[in-house]
């Protein structure tokens, strides 16, 4: 049962255009989404995250949409930079409702920018 | 750098043997978790500790045993290791349990 889902394993996009990659998720508890990004070889590096009152949070190039009706959330990075070409994973938590913040992952989306 | 240290970088060992990963949390923050990557499964929450006390569990083996110490380092023991246990073991660290979570460099452990 994978509550947290990022259907598309890859995406390729222009240096300078926007990347938008996207996560749904089923359980209706969770309440806090992030997004990491992972080089190999690394560990996830914390992006951007979101509450389940907001429908938008943005960090500079960084923009996280949620639609808490469709259980969808998106990142959007714009302009969209070489350095940028990484694995991301969206992250799903109950965090502000319970009493553990044990995140559950999708599977990631590898992002290619091309120069 | 994110402030979690894990060590070792990586470890090769045997089937049926038993290894310890260790894992110092950012200065400050009281919830440890430990996360495994393999191939087939991505990243799995497996267990949280907060201030020495286990929160919560997932998806852990009963061969896989964790504690938080005092000084909230962390250890997770594996033990009678079979191949598939082969994965990148993910520390992370928060100030309480409704804080982002930050990642360690992880363990790549290689089970022969």
């Amino acid at each position: 049962d994978q509550q947290v889902k990022q259907n598309s394993p890859s995406l390729s996009v222009q240096e300078g255009r926007i990347s938008i990659l996207n996560c749904d998720y089923t359980n209706s508890m969770f309440d806090y989404f992030l997004w990491y990004k992972k080089y190999p070889a690394e560990g996830p590096t914390f992006l951007i995250s979101i509450s389940s009152i907001k429908d938008k949070n943005e960090d500079g190039r960084f923009t996280v949409f949620l639609n808490k009706s469709a259980k969808h959330l998106s990142l959007h990075i714009v302009p969209s930079q070489p350095g940028d070409s990484a694995v991301y994973f969206c992250a799903a938590s109950a965090s502000l409702s319970g009493n553990t913040g044990k995140l559950i992952f999708g599977q990631g989306t590898t992002l290619q920018v091309k120069p | 750098d994110s402030g979690v240290t894990q060590t070792p970088k990586h470890l090769i060992t045997a089937t049926g043997q038993r290894v310890t990963l260790r894992c110092s949390p950012r200065s400050g923050d009281l919830s440890v978790y430990w996360y495994q990557q393999s191939l087939d499964q991505g990243l799995q929450f497996l267990i949280q500790y907060y201030n020495g006390e286990e929160r919560a569990k997932g998806n852990i083996l009963e061969r896989f045993s964790a504690q938080q110490f005092p000084d909230l380092h962390s250890e997770l023991n594996l033990s009678s290791l079979e191949l598939g246990d082969s994965a990148l073991y993910f520390c992370a660290s928060s100030e309480d349990s409704q804080e982002t979570q930050y990642f360690g460099p992880g363990t790549r452990l290689l089970v022969l």
